[in-house]
């Protein structure tokens, strides 16, 4: 059972426009939301975080929503570039002592130049 | 930034054999993870430690078995490769509370 969703396995948009990527979760434990970047033959690189306390955290063109009602939060990178192209990968953590991240299967952001 | 180091970074490998692949940290981090993924999936938790002489299982079943003798140090050993264990296995550190983890560039396994 596929805690995590990420329904779209790619997205395609054009430099200097709005690219949204979205996740949904099941989990009602889950506190703390992450988004991870991943080039090719490279680890995951920590992007941005939200609390679920929190509904909106912003740094620099990226920004994350969270709406805990609808368990759905979103990635928005305003303007895309072309180095943004990569997979995203979305990822939640139950409250509690135990850090364990719960991964989606991610989309692909290509930003076409 | 954490500095994380996996190697080998890609490793073929005939089915049967003892492997062991190597992950170090550099920032004293007490918390370290291993990840499985295949291609288009999600990263699975195979493994983690909360420092010294501590390893847990992960959510995944894996047949594979770690050791954490050292802080900076968390090796993966596989005692007989098969070809079900071709994969990407992902190393990860962390600071405490809510810091994120630090991933390594992965060893992408291939057993044949």
């Amino acid at each position: 059972d596929q805690q995590v969703k990420q329904n779209s396995p790619s997205l395609s948009v054009q430099e200097g426009r709005i690219s949204i990527l979205n996740c949904d979760y099941t989990n009602s434990m889950f506190d703390y939301f992450l988004w991870y970047k991943k080039y090719p033959a490279e680890g995951p690189t920590f992007l941005i975080s939200i609390s679920s306390i929190k509904d909106k955290n912003e740094d620099g063109r990226f920004t994350v929503f969270l709406n805990k009602s609808a368990k759905h939060l979103s990635l928005h990178i305003v303007p895309s570039q072309p180095g943004d192209s990569a997979v995203y990968f979305c990822a939640a953590r139950s409250g509690g002592s135990n850090y364990k991240l719960t991964f989606g299967k991610g989309t692909l952001l290509t930003v076409n130049p | 930034e954490a500095d994380i180091y996996q190697t080998p970074r890609y490793l073929v490998i005939g089915t049967g054999k003892k492997i062991t692949l190597e992950c170090s940290q550099t920032m004293g981090h007490d918390k370290m993870y291993w990840y499985q993924q295949d291609p288009g999936m999600e990263l699975h938790l195979i493994h983690y430690s909360y420092g010294v002489n501590s390893t847990e299982k992960g959510d995944l079943s894996s047949e594979s078995t770690v050791s954490r003798i050292r802080t900076e140090h968390f090796p993966l050993t596989l005692e007989s490769a098969r070809p079900s264990h071709t994969s990407q296995y992902l190393c990860a550190s962390r600071e405490e509370n809510n810091s994120p983890l630090h991933f390594g560039n992965g060893t992408r396994l291939t057993v044949t």
